[in-house]
């Protein structure tokens, strides 16, 4: 089964500063996908960024990059420019290459991030 | 649709009655879940439909809990005799199955238990 970390359950930064939010997963697969999801007050689960285990570049989506370490079985999202907008709930996931069950998709237990004015 | 779908938004109900909540998947999309989230934690997963394949049911905390879903279609969740520990948001997720693996998910059921 795999399990995923995140030891930081709360972050407070400063509007306009860098923020990251560590992760870090066991599992013995080759070949799987890791997320970073954004859940706001509305409950809304929102994809921020993806990972395919087996590039080794590090993927980007505007003001979000991640660290992957692929040896080191860790995943940290970082945001740049930090935004009011940004205060939610992000979970890191790991998901099995098409296969599921109860060890398919798996989430850390979040980390709360505030941004403040 | 374009998103799945989860309805009620909120459900409050009380002690010891049954609820049932539902999800509908984005079209196409062979693989489902249920996950809880309980206030203020992560998500905990309940059940796993992938097209015909009999369901991934370990995550049921107890018989009370029951899910079905027909074929690729609509799912519904169900809690009898609903206990004030039940209460939290249920989340339903679908994802194609195949390589690209994204899930997708609902915005949840907020169901409270008085």
């Amino acid at each position: 089964a795999q399990t995923v970390t995140q030891s930081q359950p709360e972050m407070s930064v400063q509007e306009a500063e860098t923020v990251t939010l560590s992760c870090t997963y066991d599992t013995s697969e080759n070949n799987y996908y890791l997320f970073w999801y954004k859940q706001p007050p509305s409950r809304q689960m929102i994809l921020v960024i993806r990972q395919e285990a087996y590039k080794q570049q590090n993927a980007t989506e505007n003001r979000f990059s991640v660290n992957f370490q692929k040896a080191a079985k860790s995943f940290s999202l970082k945001i740049s420019d930090s935004q009011l907008g940004d205060t939610a709930m992000y979970f890191c996931a790991f998901m099995k290459h098409w296969r599921g069950g109860a060890d398919g998709l798996t989430f850390g237990k979040g980390t709360h991030l505030i941004i403040q004015p | 649709g374009a998103g799945v779908s989860q309805s009620p938004s909120n459900k409050v109900t009380e002690k010891g009655k049954d609820v049932e909540l539902r999800c509908d998947p984005i079209s196409g999309h062979t693989a489902l879940y249920w996950y809880r989230q309980r206030l203020g934690q992560g998500l905990e997963f309940l059940i796993y439909f992938q097209g015909n394949s009999a369901p991934d049911k370990s995550g049921l905390p107890s018989d009370r809990f029951s899910a079905e879903r027909t074929g690729e279609s609509v799912s519904t969740l169900t809690i009898q005799r609903t206990q004030q520990e039940d209460s939290a948001v249920y989340l339903c997720a679908s994802s194609t199955g195949q390589e690209h693996t994204e899930a997708f998910f609902g915005q949840g059921t907020r169901l409270t238990v008085v």
